[in-house]
């Protein structure tokens, strides 16, 4: 699986939108960009996923570049309880040992009141 | 719906005890996994159920860990001997199935710990 880059930490006000930056600029065709966070002492949450095209759900948005080789996950307004350690990974959809999930460092974002 | 959900949440064990971790997940789904997290750092693959395949068992770290899965509903994950640095917390995962990637959903954990 390709490797992803992200800010250790990041800090954002309540109500207003957080955006998470990842670099994957190794990203194979087949490989999916995956959102994961964890918030304190519980497991890890999905968020969101996407190929190549931007995606939305009840949670997040996920904007990624047309090239491939960055991506954005954007909390449209942020809460307290988005405080968290936020995952970006990269995984291939098909073959070897792609379920063998493995998270980064991540981007510990603080929302502040 | 109901998540993956595990038991117990906590459990507090001495050196040298048997435990045993249960996970039960989400209805309809083929695949689970176990992963463990140390304090502070990142997963650890430990095992992978498939329906009727063979599970992929190359995670673990010794062969004081075991896991079972019966059919496609609960999975026991069982430390022998555990040693102090057995304590982490360990995951539990479940997929629709693993061959196409799909999104693995993650219950709350049991956080062990092995005095």
């Amino acid at each position: 699986d390709a490797k992803t880059t992200q800010p250790p930490s990041m800090d954002c006000a309540e109500g207003r939108a957080a955006n998470l930056p990842c670099n994957h600029s190794t990203i194979s065709g087949n490989e999916y960009v995956y959102w994961y966070r964890q918030i304190h002492s519980q497991g890890p949450q999905y968020i969101i996923h996407g190929l190549k095209n931007n995606e939305t759900n009840e949670m997040a948005s996920l904007i990624i570049t047309e090239d491939r080789k960055s991506s954005t996950l954007i909390l449209p307004h942020a809460t307290l309880r988005d405080t968290a350690v936020y995952y970006c990974i990269v995984r291939a959809n098909s073959g070897g040992s792609n379920y063998k999930l493995t998270f980064g460092k991540g981007t510990l974002l603080t929302v502040n009141p | 719906g109901a998540g993956v959900s595990q038991s117990p949440s906590n459990k507090v064990t001495e050196k040298g005890k048997d435990v045993e971790l249960r996970c039960d997940p989400i209805s309809g789904h083929t695949a689970l996994y176990w992963y463990r997290q140390r304090l502070g750092q990142g997963l650890e693959f430990l095992i992978y159920f498939q329906g009727n395949s063979a599970p992929d068992k190359s995670g673990l770290p010794s062969d004081r860990f075991s896991a079972e899965r019966t059919g496609e509903s609960v999975s026991t994950l069982t430390i022998q001997r555990t040693q102090q640095e057995d304590s982490a917390v360990y995951l539990c995962a479940s997929s629709l199935e693993s061959s196409g990637g799909e999104t693995q959903y993650f219950g709350p954990g049991t956080r062990l710990l092995v005095l």
